[in-house]
């Protein structure tokens, strides 16, 4: 699976929109990019995943470059209970395991 | 959404001892259920993988005589950490993947004194 890169920590204003960068420069054709987050002392949610189109779903927008080579998450209007680790993560669809990086400390400050 | 369960959510065990934690998918059959540690501020790191009848596939470093993985249905998988040390002391987590995605438990706090 392609490794990833992310920021360490990013802060953002309370109902603000939160994007957190992922580079992916040597993700593979049939690799999709995924994104969970974890809140302190609890287990990974998954938040979005996607191939090559931008996706959105409830919780967040998935913004994908047209090489693949990077991505955006956004959260639209965070919250304070949005303040977690988030982690991008590269692998080839379904069933394989998920191999975390570090990370990005996302703080939501009031 | 499928759910995933842990338990215990927190053991105290003395040094010497074993402990076993299960992870059970609650509303959906796991073909395959993952093993996780996570230590203080670090990233989760991948212990091993196991699949329902057969033995489990143990990450490099990862002691399997140590952490004894037990996958007996579709439903559940147990870690048995054999002879804790303190050093053992973590946060275990367990995932369980149907046929198009992974959903993780709450994790288990374990202290070994």
């Amino acid at each position: 699976d392609a490794k990833t890169t992310q920021p360490p920590s990013m802060d953002c204003a309370e109902g603000r929109a939160a994007n957190l960068p992922c580079n992916h420069s040597t993700i593979s054709g049939n690799e999709y990019v995924y994104w969970y987050r974890q809140i302190h002392s609890q287990g990974p949610q998954y938040i979005i995943h996607g191939l090559k189109n931008n996706e959105t779903n409830e919780m967040a927008s998935l913004i994908i470059t047209e090489d693949r080579k990077s991505s955006t998450l956004i959260l639209p209007h965070a919250t304070l209970r949005d303040t977690a680790v988030y982690y991008c993560i590269v692998r080839v669809a379904y069933g394989n395991k998920l191999v975390f990086g570090a990370g990005t400390i996302l703080r939501v400050k009031s | 959404g499928a759910v995933v369960s842990q338990h215990p959510s927190w053991v105290i065990c003395k040094s010497g001892t074993s402990v076993k934690i299960e992870c059970r998918s609650l509303d959906f059959q796991a073909t395959t259920m993952f093993w996780y540690r996570q230590f203080p501020k670090q990233s989760l790191m991948l212990m091993a993988t196991s699949n329902e009848g057969s033995k489990a596939t143990y990450e490099q470093g990862v002691e399997k005589d140590k952490f004894l993985i037990n996958h007996a249905s579709l439903t559940l998988s147990t870690l048995t950490v054999t002879s804790a040390h303190p050093e053992d002391s973590s946060f275990y987590i367990c995932s369980a993947s149907d046929a198009y995605e992974q959903y993780f438990g709450p994790g288990t706090r374990l202290t070994v004194t």
